[in-house]
């Protein structure tokens, strides 16, 4: 069972369209961040939310934390080729008196010129 | 800051064979996490260290997988004997801290594929 499901998995665009990914928990986050995935490379941080409702921009990139702190989103304004990669959520459970970032399976976004 | 090194990049190998990864993480971090990529199971954590001290290994799929940190500058993650499932991309990240607002570092990942 997943904790962190993304929708979609898959999403094709051409440049200059806008599109939203979601991120979704039946569990309440502490925080969640949000990771970029480039091919053969590791997940590069985009953001990290930490307030019910927060919305944090980031250039074209428009991230928001839900209210009740189970899902977030992830909007991009006019999408550029230089966009596509594989967005990752990411969020802290914990296991007993540990902690473990756990990840979503990603949306792999890909913008075509 | 040359970011999180990890060695090798690639590595094909044969079923039984052992396996050994590598991670540099950043100076000054003091946490390191092995994590596992798979399409079918996306990010998987395998097992973190604290001042080189592992905290957590509850991720680690079975007895043929060990990881250890000598020191502060290095880890390794072996596979003895390696088996066809193993095939995967391999990730070694750091962090000051938890990560719960920090984030993490990744490396650039060893893709395994165990022929």
């Amino acid at each position: 069972t997943q904790l962190l499901e993304q929708s979609p998995q898959f999403l094709s665009i051409q440049e200059g369209e806008n599109l939203t990914v979601y991120c979704n928990s039946s569990s309440v986050f502490s925080s969640l961040q949000w990771y970029r995935q480039e091919p053969g490379e590791g997940p590069v941080l985009l953001v990290t939310v930490v307030t019910g409702g927060e919305v944090k921009k980031l250039k074209r990139l428009t991230f928001q934390f839900g209210d009740a702190r189970k899902d977030s989103s992830l909007h991009i304004t006019a999408a550029q080729p230089g966009d596509t990669g594989l967005y990752l959520c990411a969020g802290p459970v914990m296991r007993g008196s540990n902690y473990k970032l756990t990840f979503g399976k990603g949306t792999l976004l890909t913008v075509n010129p | 800051d040359a970011g999180v090194i990890q060695s090798p990049r690639h590595e094909v190998t044969e079923m039984g064979q052992e396996v050994t990864l590598r991670c540099k993480p950043i100076s000054g971090h003091d946490y390191l996490f092995w994590y596992r990529q798979t399409m079918m199971r996306g990010l998987e954590l395998l097992i973190y260290f604290n001042n080189n001290v592992p905290i957590d290994d509850s991720g680690m799929p079975e007895d043929r997988f060990s990881a250890k940190m000598p020191n502060a500058s290095f880890s390794t993650l072996k596979i003895q004997p390696s088996e066809p499932r193993d095939s995967a991309v391999y990730f070694c990240a750091s962090s000051f801290h938890k990560g719960t607002r920090g984030g993490y570092t990744f490396g650039s990942g060893t893709r395994l594929t165990v022929v």
